[in-house]
This record gives structure tokens, sequence and C-alpha cells, in this order.
């Protein structure tokens, strides 16, 4: 299995508070993304990373921010969190930008916004 | 815009009997083609891919999909059901011209009947 950690696996937030979720990787892969999982959505794409600094929207990042200081850690930050963004979150991690790279995933962190 | 279309949010199957997953994708080129398979609080894991060359795909755990250009569909396909196969599966896409943008399908949950 891919080196990949996410944390927190759970957390529960009160409306208005931000909130940072984790991921960290073992790969040393250059490309870095957050999803979120809903139901009848399936996965969306939040943000990526295509290396250190660098970072890009996907297409549901309102309301979230990333940042990558280092190959192996990629922050997801919900900057004042709604009860719109309660979701799975995951953070997967490809080895290179092909579209024939496949995505490896972290096991998730459940957010509940009260 | 690339979009994939998962036909049944729900499929169930006896122990033993023929599990056939439908993924329809639209595109304006072949795209690479990939299934999903997502166990409960799991993160998804490769089931197999397409990219290139023999249309007929094996994967892991006996699943196999195959790639039918004329019907822009790649249906995930495995002759005998086992309890263990029950879990949510996600076909996705990825564009030919770069990486990055995984579309998702909203995922089919299988459930195995002894």
């Amino acid at each position: 299995d891919a080196g990949i950690t996410q944390s927190p696996r759970h957390k529960v937030t009160e409306t208005g508070t931000p909130v940072t979720l984790r991921c960290h990787q073992t790969e040393n892969h250059r490309y870095m993304y957050w999803y979120r999982q809903d139901p009848g959505h399936g996965l969306r794409l939040i943000h990526y990373s295509y290396g250190v600094k660098d970072t890009d929207k996907g297409e549901v990042s309102d309301g979230y921010s990333v940042s990558r200081s280092k190959t192996e850690d990629f922050l997801l930050t919900l900057e004042s969190a709604t009860s719109s963004q309660t979701s799975v979150y995951f953070c997967a991690i490809s080895e290179s930008r092909s579209g024939n790279s496949p995505l490896h995933f972290g096991n998730g962190t459940r957010l509940t916004v009260t | 815009a690339q979009s994939v279309t998962q036909l049944g949010s729900h499929v169930s199957v006896s122990e033993g009997a023929l599990v056939l997953l439908r993924c329809n994708y639209s595109s304006s080129v072949p795209p690479y083609l990939f299934w999903y398979v997502q166990y409960p609080n799991q993160g998804l894991q490769l089931l197999l891919k397409y990219t290139t060359g023999a249309t007929l795909v094996k994967g892991i755990n006996g699943f196999e999909a195959e790639f039918k250009k004329s019907e822009t569909s790649f249906h995930l396909t495995k002759p005998s059901a086992h309890m263990s196969d029950a879990a949510e599966y996600f076909c996705a896409v990825s564009d030919r011209n770069g990486g990055f943008k995984t579309i998702f399908g909203a995922g089919t949950r299988l459930f195995v009947k002894a």
C-alpha cells in the first residue's frame, strides 16, 4: 500500500471555525490531490499540487485553501467551516501527471460541521 | 468536457452469480479509463485500468473490464461473486492530453447475498 497518512481521521467542528486537514506521504511523489466524497457525487477534486509551493484549484475549490511546503505534506484548510463542507475528505497521490498514472488514496478524514 | 455515468447506484447479486457494473463515459477522444474499489472506512484502491492496446483488461480479485469505443462503455465484470466483493465501485476517466483531473462516476454499491 502507498504510504499515505491522513490526520485526523475524524473531526467534529462548529460552523465558522477554521479547520486544517493534513496529508502525509512517504512515496516522494510529486503530485498530490484533495478530493471530497459525497453520496451521489462520487469524488470531486478540491485542489491539487504539482510540486512544493505549486498548487491549483479543482472543480469545488470555493471555501478551501491548500499549502505544500514540503514534498511529503499537503494541507487542506477550510477557512470558515460551513455545514455544506460536511463530507469525507481524501488525499491522493500520483507518480506522474500523465492521465494514465493511477491515483493512490489515503483512508480519508470524516469531517462533520455542526 | 468529460463525464462518467454509472448505471445503478446499488446492485445486488447472489454469491456465485455474475457481477456486472456498468460505466459509460462522454469524451471527445477516448480517455484513460479506471475502476476503483472502496471498502468501508477505507480509501479507493485501483482495480484495473485501460490505457491502450487490448480492450479486455484484467484486474485484481478476478475482475475484468472491456473498453468498447463504439458504445463509449467500460463495464466491469466478475464471473462469480464472493462475499468479500461487497464494496463500492467507482468508474473514472482521465484525459489523454494531460493529467490532474480524473473524473469519477457517482459510484455503485455492490451487495452480495449468501
